[in-house]
C-alpha cells in the first residue's frame, strides 16, 4: 500500500496563477480531509469529503474548490492563487468519521508558496 | 465550532526527563482526543488517542489524561530519547462529526 501520496512536492505560484494539488489514496477510505499548515500554526481544515460525489467546506475554504469523481482522488483546486494562500497542504483519509475515532493518514504534504 | 489551545508552543527537555504537554477543548460535547506527531519535514502521525470514557491510558512510554469536567487533556512523556523531538498536535473531536479540531502544535526539543 503507498497509502497517501499527494503531488507535487514543492511549487512556487505567481499572484493569479492557478493549479491544482493531487491526492489519492489506495485504502478504500470514504473520509478524504485536505488540511493547510502554517509557519506555528496547527492544522487547519480547508474542505472534506465523505465520499465520491460528496464534498463540504471545512474551517478556511475561501480561495479553494475541490472534488471527489473516485473513492481514491481528493483534488484541490487554486483559481487565482494569493500570498496568503503560502502554506505547506497536507491531504488525509480515514475509514469513517474523525468522531468515532478513526485514524486520520496524512499524506508527505505539498509545500507552496505564491510569490 | 471546537477550540482547541495547546500549551507549551515551545519545551526543551534534557534527555530521561519527562514532558507534558497540555491542551483545552471548548465543546464539552467532544469526546474523541487524538495525539499527532510530527517530526521535522514529515507527515503528521497518530502517536495515541483517548476517548471520553475512560481518564487515562497508557503505551509504554507515553500518556494521556483526560479531565472531562476541566475540558482539558495533556500528553506524557517519560524517559524521553532525541528521536522524540518534534511538533506534537493535540486534536479533538466528537460523536458525527466529520473532521478533527487540532491545536497549534509543541516544538519538543530533547537535549542529549
Amino acid at each position: 500500500n503507498a497509502g497517501v501520496t499527494q503531488t507535487p512536492k514543492f511549487r512556487i505560484l505567481k499572484i493569479g496563477q492557478s493549479m491544482t494539488l493531487q491526492c489519492a489514496q489506495d485504502m478504500n477510505h470514504n473520509y478524504m480531509y485536505w488540511y493547510r499548515q502554517d509557519p506555528g500554526m496547527g492544522l487547519k481544515l480547508i474542505y472534506y469529503s465523505v465520499g465520491a460525489g460528496i464534498t463540504d467546506k471545512g474551517e478556511v475554504p475561501n480561495g479553494y474548490n475541490v472534488s471527489r469523481s473516485t473513492t481514491e482522488d481528493f483534488p484541490l483546486r487554486l483559481e487565482l492563487a494569493a500570498p496568503s494562500q503560502t502554506s505547506v497542504y497536507f491531504c488525509a483519509s480515514s475509514y469513517s468519521l474523525a468522531g468515532v475515532g478513526n485514524e486520520q493518514f496524512f499524506g508527505p504534504g505539498t509545500r507552496l508558496t505564491v510569490l | 465550532g471546537e477550540n482547541v489551545e495547546q500549551h507549551p508552543s515551545t519545551l526543551s527537555v534534557q534527555e530521561g526527563d519527562s514532558a507534558v504537554i497540555k491542551c483545552t477543548y471548548s465543546d464539552s460535547a467532544s469526546n474523541y482526543f487524538p495525539w499527532y506527531k510530527q517530526e521535522l519535514g514529515k507527515r503528521p502521525q497518530l502517536i495515541i488517542d483517548i476517548r471520553s470514557n475512560v481518564g487515562e491510558k497508557k503505551d509504554q512510554r507515553i500518556a494521556v489524561t483526560l479531565n472531562k469536567t476541566a475540558k482539558h487533556f495533556s500528553l506524557h512523556i517519560t524517559e524521553t530519547q532525541p528521536e522524540d523531538s518534534a511538533v506534537y498536535f493535540c486534536a479533538a473531536s466528537k460523536s458525527g462529526a466529520n473532521n478533527l479540531f487540532f491545536g497549534t502544535g509543541t516544538r519538543l526539543t530533547v537535549i542529549p
